[in-house]
């Protein structure tokens, strides 16, 4: 039983638009959250996270978005670029769970030129 | 800049056979983790350690054990591998709170024939 969804495998935008990869967990006691960039043939990077104290927070292009009540974030990349198309993994911690994460399946995102 | 390396890129074994991966850090972090990551799956914790000679299951330890004698290098082991076990396994550290990202080795695409 997945506890963190991705549920769209994939996204295509045009670049210069706007990229939103969205996020559904089903654990309330999740309350932090993040969100890994993975390319091809290389390990997960770090890329923005949230805590659920917060309804948003902004890094540069990126910015994260969480809505505890519909147990929902969303990660929006504005303007999207080429070197953004990557797997994009979203990643929930709660206490009850020390050190650990739980990741969701993932979504590769493609952005065209 | 965060280092982690695993000793292969590209395993080929055969079913039945022990095998061993290992992964070195380089920032003294205190939390290790082996994941491995499927496709539609994500990214499935196998085990992980908050310290010398200490380790917690994760959610798929069946089959797999470990073993850390230093903090800074962290050793999954298959026991007898099977084709079931082919994968992407790839390795992690982070600093001991929860909040601290985790930074990701390159992994290790293993084959089981």
């Amino acid at each position: 039983d997945q506890q963190v969804k991705q549920n769209s495998p994939s996204l295509s935008v045009q670049e210069g638009r706007i990229s939103i990869l969205n996020c559904d967990y089903t654990n309330s006691m999740f309350d932090y959250f993040l969100w890994y960039k993975k390319y091809p043939a290389e390990g997960p990077t770090f890329l923005i996270s949230i805590s659920s104290i917060k309804d948003k927070n902004e890094d540069g292009r990126f910015t994260v978005f969480l809505n505890k009540s519909a147990k929902h974030l969303s990660l929006h990349i504005v303007p999207s670029q080429p070197g953004d198309s990557a797997v994009y993994f979203c990643a929930a911690s709660a206490v009850e769970y020390g050190n650990k994460l739980v990741f969701g399946a993932g979504t590769i995102l493609r952005v065209k030129s | 800049d965060v280092k982690v390396t695993q000793s292969s890129r590209y395993l080929v074994k055969r079913t039945g056979e022990k095998v061993f991966l290992e992964c070195v850090q380089d920032m003294d972090h205190e939390n290790m983790f082996w994941y491995r990551q499927d496709p539609g799956l994500g990214l499935r914790l196998i085990y992980f350690s908050y310290d010398v000679k200490m380790k917690e299951k994760g959610d798929i330890p069946e089959g797999y054990s470990v073993s850390r004698e230093k903090k800074e290098r962290f050793s999954l082991i298959l026991e007898s591998a099977s084709t079931n076990q082919t994968s992407m396994y790839l390795c992690a550290s982070s600093l001991l709170f929860r909040e601290r990202e985790q930074y990701f080795g390159p992994g290790t695409r293993l084959t089981v024939t």
